[in-house]
């Protein structure tokens, strides 16, 4: 079957710009994830869902990061008014169920000039 | 808060050798899982091996195998037989379930290079 997709697949951006990065995920999967990457780092955690229940949005930096799932599968991440250290890898992951395999979409590179 | 730590930056092995990758955490938690990944190029990540920390015995994927010490809060990966695909970055990752949410937290990465 189909995996997580995520789009734009490349995105750049002038600073102060707001972008909207759209993730699909795998059809019946409960739980989504949002993580950010930063050039030669690890993955790290923004947000979680599970359907369209936001339980966890401690990793969003700023006040500027806002996510949302509001039919229980698609979910899109805003980031208004972007700056530099914004640029990053955004990558969505999503599971059947809580604690189970993170499936990972291809990512959307974010880069802000 | 859990921290995952993997030392090697990088790392080179011949095909067909066997390869094994370092990975350390840090967690007052007894129920938890280890998980490898995964990157090629492409930047899909991908589950590689899971383990649960109450099992004993090392989990284990085809050429894929884990050395899991609890103790001393160790999670190597060995990859035997490497082939050119699995040329790729490395993360080492937690999870602590039941916690209500589910978060993975990934080490820095290996870059591992085989070579012809």
């Amino acid at each position: 079957g189909a995996g997580v997709s995520q789009s734009p697949r490349y995105k750049v951006a002038k600073r102060g710009q707001d972008v909207a990065l759209r993730c699909d995920p795998i059809s019946g999967h409960v739980s989504l994830f949002w993580y950010q990457q930063a050039l030669g780092q690890g993955p790290e955690f923004l947000t979680y869902f599970q359907n369209e229940a936001q339980l966890d949005k401690s990793g969003l930096p700023s006040d500027r990061f806002f996510a949302e799932r509001p039919e229980g599968s698609v979910s899109t991440l805003k980031i208004q008014r972007t700056q530099q250290e914004d640029s990053a890898v955004y990558l969505c992951a999503s599971s059947l169920y809580a604690g189970d395999e993170q499936y990972f979409g291809p990512g959307t590179r974010l880069t802000v000039t | 808060a859990q921290t995952v730590t993997q030392s090697q930056p990088e790392m080179s092995v011949q095909e067909a050798e066997t390869v094994t990758l370092s990975c350390t955490y840090d967690t007052s938690e007894n129920n938890y899982y280890l998980f490898w990944y995964k990157q090629p190029p492409s930047r899909q990540m991908i589950l590689v091996i899971r383990q649960e920390a109450y099992k004993q015995q090392n989990a284990t994927e085809n050429r894929f195998s884990v050395n899991f010490q609890k103790a001393a809060k160790s999670f190597s990966l060995k990859i035997s037989d490497s082939q050119l695909g699995d040329t790729a970055m490395y993360f080492c990752a937690f999870m602590k379930p039941g916690s209500g949410n589910y978060k993975l937290t990934f080490g820095k990465g290996t870059l591992l290079t085989v070579n012809p």
